[in-house]
């Protein structure tokens, strides 16, 4: 079964830390893992998107990292701002030429506190 | 601006009340999808279209019906509306990137069935 699970669920760090998002996914064929923020309400945004071949993107204070071996990407998050605040979605890809084949994890609420 | 559009971004109606909601794409995109979103369970895929015409089951397309009769407008139709239907909804459209499909999310509906 083609699954995309996120961890933490939840998250509350202080303003100015760092901290690290982790998606593990079974999804098959694989061809491609982006990270959505979502805030609350409104329509996710992309972050990043990683295809097979790339094992690190960046984003300004966001960095996604992909093991395609082990089916592991995790999302680092820099300097934390007030803004940050949001849910996360980790979503996999099975087929290029299909957009509409993507599975889509539950998402870690992260909370920042000033 | 480039952007998707839905409407209406809040309905509350009732059981059995024929509704649409409107989803329209100003990019020139042939993908198209509609979600909902669900407290635990992320977003589920409800239909998706590849071209004008041409539209296909997603996860959970139960209860719901879609037409692509122009490349820009993706409706979602619920014929009999029920309770569990209650969800916020979003729409997507979708263009080919480097090796991957750049996926853009509406604002979202919120719809409640009482």
């Amino acid at each position: 079964k083609n699954q995309v699970e996120q961890s933490p669920q939840s998250l509350i760090i202080l303003e100015g830390k760092n901290c690290t998002l982790q998606c593990n996914y079974t999804v098959s064929p694989f061809s491609n893992l982006r990270w959505y923020k979502q805030d609350t309400g409104r329509g996710p945004v992309s972050l990043t998107i990683m295809t097979f071949s790339e094992n690190t993107k960046s984003n300004g204070r966001y960095t996604a990292t992909l093991d395609a071996d082990t089916k592991q990407s995790s999302l680092h998050i820099t300097a934390s701002q007030l803004s940050d605040s949001a849910s996360y979605i980790c979503v996999v890809s099975r087929y290029y030429t299909n957009a509409g084949k993507s599975t889509f994890g539950d998402g870690t609420t992260l909370t920042v506190k000033p | 601006e480039a952007q998707v559009t839905q409407n209406p971004r809040y309905l509350i109606t009732v059981t059995g009340k024929k509704l649409t909601v409107t989803c329209s794409q100003n990019m020139n995109h042939e993908y198209m999808s509609w979600y909902r979103q669900d407290p635990g369970l992320g977003l589920r895929q409800i239909y998706y279209s590849m071209n004008v015409e041409v539209t296909d089951k997603g996860d959970v397309p139960e209860g719901y019906k879609v037409s692509r009769k122009e490349k820009r407008n993706f409706p979602l139709i619920l014929e009999s509306p029920s309770p569990n239907q209650t969800s916020l909804y979003f729409c997507a459209s979708s263009a080919p990137g480097q090796g991957y499909y750049e996926q853009y999310f509406g604002p979202g509906t919120r719809l409640t069935v009482t």
